[in-house]
């Protein structure tokens, strides 16, 4: 089945600073991208996606790159504040075309 | 709008009980999701449906688990002869059609079994 993969585990970072979690697949059908943020004892916020018929896609402070050739996606964080504090994870979509394959997650800190 | 709406929040269960996990989700979404996440791990799929059918139960992991929607609206996971391994949180998400759109997950059912 589908591969995800996501690095780093965790990411400490200053307030201020950037913050960047890449992600592979390995199912070249794989057509959809979904980020998600994950507070701790809440479910998974969706915070940004992209298709595969873009390249890039930016959401004020946060973008995500996709790179079909390569099979690897990315999330970048700028001007990072405390509340970005959590778990990130990435997915993919599945060959099935509506499950998603996630990755383990990215525990982010931004220290003041 | 109400999000995904999850009950219990959590449940706590005697091995080889059995176990209800109720999913409402978002009004007017015909997609719904259940997936199962453990401690330090990203979701697992469990299975789908479109409607009143179940599209995919592709991830249940054995025949212990079994999950209705009767209507087409509210979803029920079941458990039956609850294990150790089944402690996890359990997930729903609904999305509006399905099909790679955006699904929206609730806050989970934390299931701990002793």
């Amino acid at each position: 089945g589908e591969n995800v993969e996501q690095h780093p585990s965790t990411l400490s970072v200053q307030e201020g600073d950037s913050a960047v979690i890449k992600c592979t697949y390995s199912d070249s059908a794989s057509n959809y991208f979904p980020w998600y943020k994950q507070e701790l004892g809440k479910g998974p916020q969706l915070i940004i996606d992209i298709r595969s018929n873009v390249g890039e896609k930016k959401d004020q402070r946060i973008a995500v790159t996709l790179n079909k050739t390569a099979k690897h996606f990315s999330l970048h964080i700028t001007e990072t504040q405390p509340e970005d504090s959590a778990v990130y994870f990435c997915a993919a979509s599945s060959l099935s075309g509506y499950a998603l394959n996630f990755g383990k997650g990215t525990s982010l800190l931004v220290t003041p | 709008g109400a999000g995904v709406s999850q009950t219990p929040s959590n449940k706590v269960t005697e091995k080889g009980k059995y176990v209800e996990l109720r999913c409402d989700p978002i009004s007017g979404h015909t997609a719904l999701y259940w997936y199962r996440q453990s401690l330090g791990q990203g979701p697992e799929f469990l299975i789908y449906f479109q409607g009143t059918g179940a599209a995919d139960d592709s991830g249940l992991p054995n025949d212990r688990f079994f999950a209705v929607r009767p209507e087409g609206s509210v979803s029920t996971l079941k458990i039956q002869r609850t294990e150790r391994g089944d402690s996890a949180v359990y997930l729903c998400a609904s999305s509006p059609t399905g099909g790679g759109t955006e699904a929206f997950f609730g806050q989970g059912t934390r299931l701990t079994v002793v």
